[in-house]
């Protein structure tokens, strides 16, 4: 079992533009949770997804969108990127909401804004 | 508000020195504390979690809830454990499972 997967690795992006980055879960598990890790800090809660919907936000603006499949991977889209949108972008898939169960982190996709 | 402290960026200890890696929190309610750590080249993974009070690498880790802290201990410091270590909580405040992270500190075993 690869774990959680992301794709890209690494991703150079332009102020202005839109970017999507790809989360495939852990098999087993069908809850995506998405978080911004900037430089120095801890990771940032994004979004979470189960069962194909939104299921909790954190502190972010609509530019910051996302999906879940039916296979339960998922997808973060970025719109309008700033500069300030540079960070590692974590993905971490668990079993189940709400449930406190363990969660199991990608190796991230690193953004950087020019 | 919630909150997670870690006061410390960086701390060395020698190698069989015992460690310390503070942690404290602010939160309303029953929260649930983790440990989370990251070695060099390595994705970030779970080390230990209160609710289970396990010992995992020869460390523990006790939830004050007077003091309002985790911290993360070991007796005997190794090399190995040299990495990033962040303390985290979750609860109903934050949503379900989602995890509120601190700033983390860096460890460095020094031989």
């Amino acid at each position: 079992d690869a774990g959680v997967t992301q794709s890209p690795t690494h991703l150079i992006k332009t102020r202005g533009q839109q970017v999507t980055l790809r989360c495939s879960p852990k098999s087993g598990h069908d809850t995506v949770s998405w978080y911004q890790q900037a430089l120095g800090q801890g990771p940032q809660f994004i979004f979470q997804y189960y069962e194909e919907e939104e299921r909790q936000r954190g502190n972010f603006p609509d530019r910051f969108s996302g999906h879940q499949f039916p296979n339960y991977s998922s997808e973060l889209n970025v719109n309008a990127l700033l500069l300030g949108d540079s960070a590692l972008y974590l993905c971490a898939s668990s079993w189940g909401v709400g449930l406190n169960q363990p969660q199991h982190f990608g190796d991230g996709t690193r953004l950087s804004i020019l | 508000a919630q909150r997670v402290t870690q006061p410390e960026k960086l701390l060395s200890v020698f190698k069989g020195a015992p460690v310390e890696l503070k942690c404290n929190y602010s939160y309303s309610g029953s929260p649930e504390l983790f440990w989370y750590v990251q070695y060099s080249r390595q994705r970030l993974q779970l080390l230990l979690r209160h609710i289970s009070r396990e010992s995992i690498k020869g460390f523990t880790a006790d939830l004050n809830k007077g003091e309002t802290s985790f911290h993360l201990k070991k007796p005997f410091a190794q090399e190995e454990d040299s990495a990033m270590y962040y303390c985290a909580l979750s609860g109903r405040l934050t949503g379900a499972n989602n995890l509120f992270f601190g700033t983390g500190t860096r460890l460095t075993v020094i031989p």
